[in-house]
Order: C-alpha cells, then sequence, then structure tokens
C-alpha cells in the first residue's frame, strides 16, 4: 500500500496568490515525521518543512506552513504569496518511527507559478 | 564544498555494461542515504549507511547493486550489467547524525541505459 499519496499531478497558481498541495499517509506507527522537499529542475531536494506526529502546532517556516490534521492522516502544504521561483516539483515524504532515518515519498505534485 | 556532491552528474551506459556512481555527503555527516528516483516518480529509498556501516540495504532492487562507504565518507553506488530498468536518477543524501530531520541531497546522476 502506499504510504504516501499526493492526488495532485500538476497546480498552476497566478503569482502573488496562495496554493495548497495535498498529502495523505499511512502509518500504524504512533512516532512519525512528515516532510515537504522542492525540487527544481536542477535536481536537487530541497527541504522546506517538518511536522512530528506529536507536535500539536502546525509548523511554519516563512512562506510555508503545513496544515497537519492527524485524525484525517493529511498534510497539506500551504504557500503564501507564490513568486515566480516557487515552480517546481513538490514532494510530501515520512519517516516512521521503526526505521527512523529512511524517508518514503509521494508521487510529487508540480507546481507552476503565472506571472 | 558546503553541500552533497556527485559524479558524474550524467551516464549513459550500454546495456551490460557496470557503472559506479560517486556521492561525496557533507563534511563530518554521519548518515548517508541512497535513492533511486524513477521519471515522473519520487525518490525511493535504497540504502544507509551509519559512518561506514550499512545498516540497512533493504531497498537495492537486486544483487546488481552494491553500495559501500568504506571510510565512512565517500560513498559508491555500483551496478552490475545494467539492464534498461535501471535507468533513472540517483541520489544521495547525507544528515548530521542519526535521526536528524534534515537530509540534505544532492544534485543526483541521471543514469540512462541504452
Amino acid at each position: 500500500a502506499q504510504k504516501i499519496t499526493q492526488t495532485q499531478p500538476g497546480m498552476f497558481v497566478q503569482e502573488k496568490e496562495a496554493v495548497t498541495l495535498d498529502c495523505t499517509y499511512d502509518t500504524s506507527d504512533q512516532s512519525y515525521g512528515l516532510f515537504w522537499y522542492k525540487q527544481p529542475s536542477s535536481g536537487e531536494m530541497i527541504f522546506l518543512i517538518y511536522q512530528g506526529s506529536y507536535d500539536e502546532q502546525n509548523a511554519t517556516e516563512g512562506r510555508y506552513s503545513l496544515n497537519f490534521q492527524k485524525a484525517r492522516k493529511s498534510a497539506n502544504l500551504v504557500i503564501s504569496a507564490s513568486q515566480l521561483g516557487d515552480s517546481a516539483m513538490y514532494f510530501c515524504a515520512m519517516r516512521e518511527g521503526r526505521d527512523d532515518y529512511k524517508l518514503s515519498f509521494g508521487a510529487g505534485t508540480t507546481v507552476t507559478v503565472r506571472a | 564544498g558546503a553541500g552533497v556532491s556527485q559524479s558524474p552528474r550524467y551516464k549513459v551506459a550500454k546495456r551490460g555494461q557496470d557503472v559506479a556512481l560517486r556521492c561525496d555527503p557533507i563534511s563530518g555527516h554521519v548518515s548517508l542515504f541512497w535513492y533511486q528516483q524513477a521519471l515522473g516518480q519520487g525518490p525511493e529509498f535504497l540504502t544507509y549507511f551509519q559512518n561506514e556501516a550499512q545498516l540497512d540495504k533493504s531497498g537495492l532492487p537486486s544483487d546488481r547493486f552494491f553500495a559501500e562507504r568504506p571510510e565512512g565518507s565517500v560513498s559508491t553506488l555500483k551496478i552490475q550489467r545494467t539492464q534498461q530498468e535501471d535507468s533513472a536518477v540517483y541520489l544521495c543524501a547525507s544528515s548530521l547524525v542519526w535521526g536528524r530531520i534534515e537530509q540534505f541531497f544532492g544534485p543526483g546522476t541521471r543514469l540512462t541505459v541504452l
């Protein structure tokens, strides 16, 4: 079974607007971590934001925030005030307690920011 | 350098050839990871090192894949008798210690097997 599901293959957003990228996950562990990475066309994965399963507050990092809904097993990424440089592939990933080192990634969502 | 580096950035191999992909992690980083990313997909875990010890190789797709990190720094991923299905981007990542949140990724090596 897929551990991470990203249902939006591609999205367009107008510059300066906000965009929400969906991510749902599947785990039976109580302790896990959720990540979002950005992968521009250059290829390297850039860490954006992290949410621990026991964190009560939603994580925020600058223009990035993570909408964590534990009961629904969702961890959506919100990018506010989109910029042209935000155009990239975005991956949701999870690290589970029993294998607290390796990341399981979703299939990704391509975001294109329009001027 | 400041980040994780990988070489070569691009590799074209004929089916049946052996290839070796190199990863230079960030200096001092204990943990090192290899991932395989097929076109249009997310990365998939291959193997994990803590210093020179290979603690998990459960993601290696076959016994044609072999990884080493003999001195606990540079790592090499070797693929023997390459097949077309091995075509992918191979990403290396490192982190300071086990369990640290952030893994720093390199730019990847794009392998094309003809």
